[in-house]
């Protein structure tokens, strides 16, 4: 069964780079059909796509977000990263990774639990 | 950007009743590229519809979806306990992908 887990600091400081891990288990990050995707929820609001990645590198970025996100792969391992930077406390947020079905339609399937990041000195 | 508007923000219903929950959008999307998605509090979302009216693997079939163009429709045809929860519809017809803002179908 497939899953996924994010993993991270939960504490960032205004100004400074976010950086999280999603680690796929039970299947491999060079399957195919999917992207891998990252989400993020501020508190009491809702989803907010950051951007999406295929195995082979192959990025797509929310506008919005775009000139701050980084997203990388590293299938020897199984994961994959997002880096956010400057941030502030508009950033506050849980964080998801997901598994991203990427073939019109699209959509996302496997979902990890999520990670709260507090951007706060 | 298509934006996404859920009506209603809030659906106050009792468990047995059907619920229909409204996503409209700012431009038309392909019907392929509406989804639904259902989150408890303090869980991460979960798949319910892709393609407007396909049922995800493990959904039940009081879940139904519907719709084209700018206007999508979730039904729930008896809500039960444990459907109460928070709705989101996505869209991936035009970048960003985008979701709506959610609507919350509580307890009466």
């Amino acid at each position: 069964q497939l899953q996924l887990q994010e993993s991270g600091p939960g504490l960032v400081k205004p100004s400074e780079t976010l950086s999280l891990t999603c680690t796929v288990s039970g299947g491999s990050i060079s399957s195919g059909t999917y992207y891998w995707g990252w989400i993020r929820q501020p508190p009491g609001k809702g989803l907010e796509w950051i951007g999406s990645i295929y195995y082979s590198g192959s990025t797509y970025y929310n506008p919005s977000l775009k000139s701050r996100v980084t997203i990388s792969v590293d299938t020897s391992k199984n994961q994959f990263s997002l880096k956010l930077s400057s941030v502030t406390a508009a950033d506050t947020a849980v964080y998801y990774c997901a598994r991203d079905f990427w073939s019109g339609p699209y959509y996302m399937d496997v979902w990890g639990n999520g990670t709260t990041v507090t951007v706060s000195s | 950007e298509i934006v996404l508007t859920q009506s209603p923000g809030t659906l106050s219903l009792s468990p047995g009743e059907r619920a229909t929950l409204s996503c409209r959008a700012s431009q038309s999307v392909s019907s392929s590229y509406l989804t639904w998605y259902q989150q408890k509090p303090g869980q991460a979302p979960r798949l319910l519809i892709y393609d407007a009216s396909s049922r995800a693997t493990g959904i039940p079939d009081r879940f139904s979806g519907s719709g084209s163009g700018t206007d999508f429709t979730l039904t729930i045809s008896r809500l039960e306990p444990e459907d109460f929860a928070v709705y989101y519809c996505q869209q991936y017809g035009s970048s960003p992908r985008t979701f709506g803002q959610g609507t919350n179908v509580e307890i009466k």
